[in-house]
């Protein structure tokens, strides 16, 4: 159980185009679930904070224009990475909280993206 | 705001070996710690937790971690390791148990085991 999934795996996108990143929960409903970046060889850095229902919270540093997340339901997160630019090349991770294990967070296996 | 540090950035051992990865948190309040691997290529996946109880806790494939709350450290540790355990390895704290507590990740341990 707690299984998390992303989609797509890898994208890889032109400069200045826009791209949506998939999270779902897929045998748990989650009303929190989290966006973290990770750079080559690096620690996971947080992104941002995705509530069911309500805006994301973002952690300093993080524009919320060009990251834009959505939790619709309970079982989905999008991130949308708008007019994107070769910096935003990274290793993108989602995590969920399983609310009947202290919202352990549960993560999905990551979405590689690639701006050319 | 809390911090995590990994003293170990890459370690190298050989099979047999017995490990110790170092694990430092700076919060004066209760914890709840987390120890993630990353294996080459695959998501994060939890090797052990400790919440409460029990200072010393056992995860899966044979790794266990010290909670030392006088040292604020969380340290792993494995007797004999595999070459099937070179990953990356992450300590993580989160404050609480609810819903929107965040977890702040140490900088990572990558372990190689030769064979």
């Amino acid at each position: 159980g707690a299984v998390v999934s992303q989609h797509p795996s890898r994208v890889i996108c032109k400069s200045g185009t826009s791209v949506k990143i998939e999270c779902r929960s897929l045998d748990f409903q989650a009303t929190t679930m989290f966006w973290y970046r990770q750079f080559p060889k690096q620690s996971l850095m947080l992104m941002a904070t995705s509530n069911e229902g309500s805006k994301a919270t973002y952690e300093q540093g993080v524009e919320k224009d060009k990251f834009l997340i959505n939790h619709a339901s309970l079982t989905l997160s999008t991130l949308t990475v708008t007019s994107a630019h070769p910096e935003d090349s990274s290793f993108y991770i989602c995590s969920a909280g399983e609310p009947t294990r202290f919202h352990e967070q549960y993560f999905g296996p990551g979405t590689r993206l690639t701006v050319t | 705001a809390q911090s995590v540090s990994q003293h170990n950035h890459h370690v190298i051992l050989s099979e047999a070996a017995s490990l110790e990865l170092g694990c430092n948190y700076s919060y004066g309040g209760t914890v709840n710690l987390f120890w993630y691997v990353q294996y080459p290529g695959q998501h994060l996946q939890l090797l052990l937790k400790y919440f409460s109880g029990d200072p010393l806790v056992k995860g899966i494939k044979g790794f266990e971690a010290e909670f030392i709350k006088s040292k604020f450290s969380f340290n792993l540790r494995k007797p004999s390791v595999q070459w099937s355990d070179t990953a990356e390895y992450f300590c993580a704290v989160k404050k609480g148990k609810s819903s929107g507590d965040k977890l702040t990740f140490g900088t990572g341990t990558r372990l190689a085991v030769r064979p």
